[in-house]
């Protein structure tokens, strides 16, 4: 079964930082683009960043360049969102998602159960 | 950036009956197209690519159509478990990758 597991939400304080993982299974990790897309309380989803399988191209949202990475990990099957200058705009369900091998096809499928981020003081 | 937009907001409808919900970008993104299904407390679905092509375990009372800037998802006879909201999103052209805002389904 193909299945990602989200985790290292929490609370922060803005200016803050907090890197999320995703834990990947059920497929071959290596193969795969991968995306970070969130949905902050009772709005709409929004794409935040996106990495090539061998990490040599990586994407992102114009809201959060310079502040956020994506990175990945092929040998632990894991992709990562090190966030850092948090506001409180951040706040949202990040969910991670895979896309697919080839860069045209980037819709998202499937998708992880998200980690919930709070960014208060 | 392409921005989607989706029309209507908020859908009304009985089960049994048709939904059809809209998605229009502000430029051609070919086929580029997917839509989401998401209930509350859970994670999107996946249920449209390639603007008409179902993912895998999706039901055929799904279809979508269009291409360009115009696109329709259509829910043929709507079920309990249909009441959700959908959301599209392009790839043609990136980054960014975009989506629209929803439509919610509810109970009429």
């Amino acid at each position: 079964e193909v299945q990602l597991v989200e985790s290292g939400g929490g609370l922060v304080q803005p200016g803050g930082s907090l890197r999320l993982s995703c834990a990947a299974s059920g497929f071959t990790f290596s193969s795969y683009w991968m995306s970070w897309v969130r949905q902050a309380p009772g709005k709409g989803l929004e794409w935040v960043a996106n990495i090539k399988q061998d990490g040599s191209e990586k994407y992102y949202v114009d809201s959060v360049k310079g502040r956020f990475t994506i990175s990945r990990d092929n040998a632990k099957n894991s992709l990562y969102l090190q966030m850092n200058s948090l506001r409180a705009e951040d706040t949202a369900v990040y969910y991670c998602a895979r896309g697919l091998e080839l860069r045209q096809y980037n819709w998202f499928d499937p998708w992880g159960q998200g980690t919930l981020v709070t960014v208060s003081s | 950036e392409i921005v989607m937009t989706q029309s209507p907001a908020t859908l009304s409808v009985s089960p049994g009956d048709r939904a059809t919900l809209s998605c229009r970008a502000s430029q051609s993104v070919s086929s580029n197209l997917a839509w989401y299904q998401q209930k509350p407390g859970q994670a999107p679905r996946l249920l449209i690519y390639g603007a008409s092509t179902r993912a895998t375990g999706i039901p055929a009372r799904f279809s979508g159509s269009g291409s360009g800037t115009e696109f329709t998802l259509t829910i043929s006879s709507l079920q309990s478990e249909d009441f959700a909201v959908y959301y599209c999103q392009q790839y043609n052209n990136w980054p960014p990758l975009t989506f629209g805002g929803g439509t919610k389904v509810e109970i009429k």
